[in-house]
């Protein structure tokens, strides 16, 4: 059974950081590429960052690049966010999601499975 | 950036009737060299992740009822929700996956009449 559980979430002050983990199981983690898209209370999705299978793409969204940071360590099955900088706007649920195809070197993904999600509040 | 743009915001529709949901893209996601459309569509119920319906704007994902179906080509495509179950109730999402960045659009709530 496929499964993707997140940590690293709560409450941080402007300017603070935090790393993010998502530990998957149940399918070859390596082959696949990974994103995290977060949701603001309320709100809709906004896909945040995704890195493909042995890291030879990552790509960010514009407003995030320099401030967030995706990585992978296939070895343990396990996908990270660093957050710096952090701002009120960065408040939000992160969601660890898997791309529906594995190898997928061409296109951008879709997502198949999806954590649970990891709350992050930014404030004073 | 393609900007989606999805209407209504919200409908209500009775039970067993069916639910039209549209999603209209910034600019063409019709790739010519596989003919396929870069949109996928997502339901989100209340407190749960979001889960994949449709990809190529017409595929439906294993396990999804036959009463979701998807439609359209370059920037405008559809979501049909035939015969509305009582569990259908949430919040739809499309998402193109033709160009950095994936973008998704703002949602379309769909509650029961």
């Amino acid at each position: 059974e496929v499964q993707l559980v997140e940590s690293g979430g709560g409450l941080v002050k402007p300017g603070g950081s935090l790393r993010l983990s998502c530990a998957a199981s149940g399918f070859t983690f390596s082959t696949y590429t990974m994103t995290w898209v977060r949701q603001a209370p309320g709100k809709g999705l906004e896909w945040v960052s995704s890195i493909t299978s042995t890291s030879n793409h990552i790509y960010y969204a514009d407003s995030l690049r320099g401030r967030f940071t995706i990585s992978r360590d296939d070895a343990k099955n396990s996908l990270y966010l660093q957050m710096n900088s952090l701002r009120a706007e960065d408040t939000a649920m992160y969601y660890c999601a898997r791309d529906r195809i594995p190898y997928n070197w061409n296109d951008l993904p879709t997502f198949d499975f999806w954590g649970q999600g990891t709350a992050v509040t930014v404030s004073s | 950036d393609i900007v989606m743009i999805q209407s209504p915001d919200s409908l209500a529709v009775s039970l067993g009737e069916r639910a039209t949901i549209n999603c209209k893209s910034s600019q063409n996601i019709l790739y010519s060299s596989n003919n396929q459309n870069y949109l996928a569509w997502y339901q989100q119920k209340p407190g749960q992740p979001p889960n994949l319906l449709i990809y190529w704007a017409s595929t439906r994902e294993s396990g999804v009822p036959d009463r979701f179906s998807g439609s359209g080509s370059g920037t405008d495509f559809t979501l049909t929700i035939s015969n509305l179950q009582a569990e259908d109730v949430a919040v739809y999402y499309c998402q193109q996956y033709f160009m950095t960045p994936v973008t998704f659009g703002g949602g379309t709530k769909v509650e029961i009449k």
